[in-house]
Order: structure tokens, then C-alpha cells, then sequence
């Protein structure tokens, strides 16, 4: 069966440098979601989509922003990197409704230098 | 306080025996809730998923819920070391469209 498909795998940026994360989420999931977790910790809520528009928004920093496509994928844009900034992002699909089941996929790891 | 709670463990069990993960949530409003396991670098797999007062049960993993409680179980039967992992608890927002996660268990299977 499909899966959660997340883009790239491992990225390496500079501190200052832009990173584009990208999201496909199962086929027919309308809902997206936007985990952040960093070493020990558990995933931090970043933000949602549903229907391409920002459903529910937690802890995420003004220097990223997220959108969610017509063909519902989602991208995570994430600008003037910090060293903290580096962790495992993670992005889940459900169909919306509150007795779905969320999917996660492999995750991106994100390392700031 | 946080949200969804668990105990961080590290919760050890010989093999063959059964672990008993807990939880507990703040927010009457959730109605789902799910149990991952997540293996240390790797993204979370979902295990189980209740909405209904009670047991549920898949194979060796019983989910139970208590809504009066607030309170989430997961049963681990016939315990294998490969289920040594962290045990994430996730309720739904309520009316939020999010998962809230506790902080996880860690389960070590001793062989």
C-alpha cells in the first residue's frame, strides 16, 4: 500500500540557508500534518492542513511557513536556519474526521551546520 | 501540565511477558486516540487507534479506553525483544486538527 512520501530523506544546510521539506501524502488523505522532533524529545505539532487551507497551527516559527497543493501535497519552507533548528521532521496524512488514523512518513533529517 | 502524559520509562519486561504502557490525557474533547512505536531515528508506526470505551484488540496489542478516566492503555502480549522501541501516546485536538503526542515510553525487552 502507499505510503507517506517525504523528500528528502537527509539535507545538510548552513546556518542562514533556506530548506524546502516536501510531503505526498496517501492517496485520497485530504489532511496533513507537520511534526518537528528533536533528539530525545517527543514530535513537536508545527501545523496542519486540510483541503489546502492551514487547518491548526502549534508551535512553529515565523521563519517557516507551509502549504498544501491542489494535489495535496504539502511543502515546509523554513528560512535564516538555526543550528537549533536541526531535528527529525516528520509530516503524517489522515483523512479528516476525528476517528482517522494518521500515517507518518520516513521523515526528512534536517542538519544545520 | 502536558496535554497527553506518560510515564518516559525506561519500562523493562523479560521476554514472553506482558507490558502494560499507560497514559493519560487532560483535553475531554479528543476522541481518538493512537498508540505508535517508534524505533530511535526512525518515524513513528501506527499500532493501534480507539475512539470506543473499552478493549481493542490486534494480534498481540490490546488497546484499552476509559474516557471517564482519561486514561489509555496498551497491552503488550508474549513480549519480543524486537518491541523494545518508544511507545507514543497521541490523543486528537478535539476540535483542533492535530495529534497531541506524549513524551513517550521506552520499552526494553530483556531476552
Amino acid at each position: 500500500a502507499a505510503g507517506v512520501i517525504q523528500s528528502p530523506r537527509h539535507l545538510i544546510k548552513e546556518k542562514r540557508e533556506t530548506a524546502t521539506l516536501k510531503c505526498y501524502p496517501i492517496p485520497r488523505h485530504d489532511t496533513v500534518y507537520w511534526y518537528q522532533q528533536g533528539p530525545g524529545q517527543d514530535p513537536q505539532f508545527l501545523i496542519s492542513f486540510y483541503e489546502k487551507m492551514q487547518s491548526d497551527k502549534g508551535s512553529i516559527p515565523d521563519r517557516f511557513s507551509a502549504q498544501q497543493f491542489s494535489d495535496y501535497h504539502s511543502e515546509l519552507n523554513m528560512s535564516s536556519l538555526e543550528l537549533g533548528d536541526s531535528a527529525l521532521y516528520f509530516c503524517a496524512s489522515s483523512l479528516h474526521g476525528t476517528r482517522t488514523e494518521a500515517f507518518f512518513g520516513q521523515g526528512t533529517r534536517l542538519t544545520v551546520v | 501540565q502536558k496535554e497527553v502524559e506518560q510515564n518516559s520509562g525506561p519500562l523493562s519486561v523479560p521476554e514472553g511477558a506482558i507490558a502494560s504502557l499507560n497514559c493519560t490525557y487532560s483535553d475531554r474533547g479528543s476522541q481518538s486516540f493512537f498508540w505508535y512505536r517508534q524505533y530511535s531515528g526512525k518515524s513513528p508506526e501506527l499500532i493501534m487507534f480507539i475512539y470506543s470505551n473499552g478493549d481493542k484488540e490486534d494480534g498481540r496489542f490490546t488497546a484499552q479506553l476509559n474516557k471517564a478516566s482519561q486514561y489509555v492503555s496498551l497491552l503488550i502480549r508474549d513480549s519480543q525483544p524486537s518491541d523494545s522501541a518508544t511507545y507514543l501516546c497521541a490523543a486528537d485536538g478535539g476540535a483542533t486538527n492535530k495529534l497531541i503526542f506524549g513524551t513517550g515510553t521506552l520499552l526494553a525487552v530483556q531476552p
